[in-house]
């Protein structure tokens, strides 16, 4: 099956660090990747949805130039977290797929802890 | 803003019950509803994805069934068992580069 992979797992880092998270789609094209944060106790809220060689559509309330995603080729997307403060800690999630109407596949999350 | 809901928020069932929980979703610019089954400390798995009105699917236990006229979707489980725990998670796919997730249902079975 489909696999994505996302990395790191976890970072702890300092306030003011910038942290790059990865996703690579393993085995399959993406032509559209979504980068979510799960609040606690909550659902998956999209921050954005980036297709490949173009600018990331961000969600209402979600800063762009806090929240970098570039998404330089059809199996790789990165969502860079700059100056990170504790506030920004959270669970980050991306999934990938393959076109319109086919189902997602969600890496395994990135917990980042900000000191 | 899309508004996809799903309910209840939660659910304790008993190992053995069947059970069944609701994902409403507009039922303009629709393209597909997805189902997704989410284990804590797990990434979200894909159940099933559906896009004709009057469909149902199947996966072992698991079923779901779809009107698009209405905007309703139904997950149902028979026979609940333990490791059916989880959160289950339902999206309204408008072909639009976008999924609206619901606040997902979570289902907690005891043995």
């Amino acid at each position: 099956g489909a696999v994505v992979s996302q990395h790191p797992s976890w970072v702890i880092c300092k306030s003011g660090t910038s942290v790059k998270i990865e996703c690579r789609s393993l085995d399959f094209q993406a032509t559209t990747m979504f980068w979510y944060r799960q609040f606690p106790k909550q659902s998956l809220m999209l921050m954005a949805t980036s297709n490949e060689g173009s600018k990331a559509t961000y969600e209402q309330g979600v800063e762009k130039d806090k929240f970098l995603i570039n998404h330089a080729s059809l199996t790789l997307s990165t969502l860079t977290v700059t100056s990170a403060h504790p506030e920004d800690s959270s669970f980050y999630i991306c999934s990938a797929r393959q076109d319109g109407g086919s189902p997602l596949h969600f890496g395994n999350g990135t917990r980042l802890t900000v000191t | 803003i899309l508004n996809v809901e799903q309910s209840p928020q939660s659910l304790h069932v008993q190992e053995g019950d069947s059970t069944n929980f609701t994902c409403s979703f507009p039922s303009s610019n629709f393209y597909a509803l997805h189902w997704y089954r989410w284990e804590t400390a797990k990434s979200p798995e894909a159940l099933f994805v559906m896009t004709l009105n009057g469909d149902e699917k199947k996966k072992g236990r698991i079923s779901a069934t779809l009107n698009t006229k209405e905007g309703y979707s139904y997950l149902y489980i028979k026979g609940s068992q333990p490791e059916d725990s989880a959160t289950y998670l339902c999206a309204f796919d408008n072909a639009g580069n976008m999924l609206t997730f619901g606040g997902g249902t979570r289902l907690m079975v005891k043995p």
